[in-house]
């Protein structure tokens, strides 16, 4: 069974950083792209980054390029968020997603995804 | 850069009944769209991908239709477990993956 534990998640002060982490289990983790999808309260999804199986090529989208690293580790068979200089506006549960197919660099789908684990930015 | 416009923001339907909501792509996406479907208080669940391919284990009751920048997913008879938000979403090869605002689905 495919599985998805993100953590990491908590109360930051704007200008802060945190460090998020979706630990993943039941499929070979190094065949499959990665991404991760925030969801502020109240909205719909909303694509953060992507990095490929093998960890090259990372993309981000323009809210949070520049501030966010995403990378993984795949002896580990962990995916991570790396968050600085953080914004009210990067509120919201942050999901990690897995592509729904095998070795293609860029996910086309998101078949499974954690539980997700909430950042919320605040003084 | 591409829009997805979902519509109706929310709607009310029986049990039993069709039900179809819409989405539109601010331009032609050819068939790169998938559908997922969020209960509260949980993740989104892949319901169909590709405009009209079901997911692993999603009920044939679903399905979807579309190419172009019009796109539909319909429910037939539905079911008090279809109580959700769906959301449509657009992958390109940018890479990028465009959501809708979603579709809040409730029971009368």
């Amino acid at each position: 069974e495919v599985q998805l534990v993100e953590s990491g998640g908590g109360l930051v002060q704007p200008g802060g950083s945190l460090r998020l982490s979706c630990a993943a289990s039941g499929f070979t983790f190094s065949s499959y792209a990665m991404t991760w999808v925030r969801q502020a309260p109240g909205k719909g999804p909303e694509w953060v980054s992507v990095i490929s199986g093998s960890g090259t090529m990372p993309y981000y989208a323009d809210a949070v390029k520049g501030r966010f690293t995403i990378s993984r580790d795949n002896s580990k068979n962990t995916l991570y968020l790396e968050m600085n200089s953080l914004r009210a506006e990067d509120t919201a549960i942050y999901y990690c997603a897995k592509s729904g197919i095998v070795l293609m660099m860029y996910p086309r789908r998101l078949d499974q995804w954690g539980q997700g684990t909430l950042v919320t930015v605040s003084s | 850069d591409i829009q997805m416009t979902q519509s109706p923001s929310s709607l009310s339907a029986s049990v039993g009944d069709s039900v179809t909501i819409t989405c539109q792509a601010s331009h032609d996406i050819s068939v790169s769209l998938n559908w997922y479907q969020q209960k509260p208080g949980k993740a989104p669940k892949l319901l169909i991908y590709d405009v009209s391919n079901l997911d692993t284990g999603v009920p044939s009751r679903f399905s979807g239709s579309g190419s172009g920048t019009d796109f539909t997913l319909t429910i037939n008879s539905l079911q008090p477990e279809d109580i959700a938000t769906y959301y449509c979403q657009h992958y390109n090869n940018v890479p990028q993956y465009i959501f809708g605002q979603g579709t809040k689905l409730e029971i009368k």
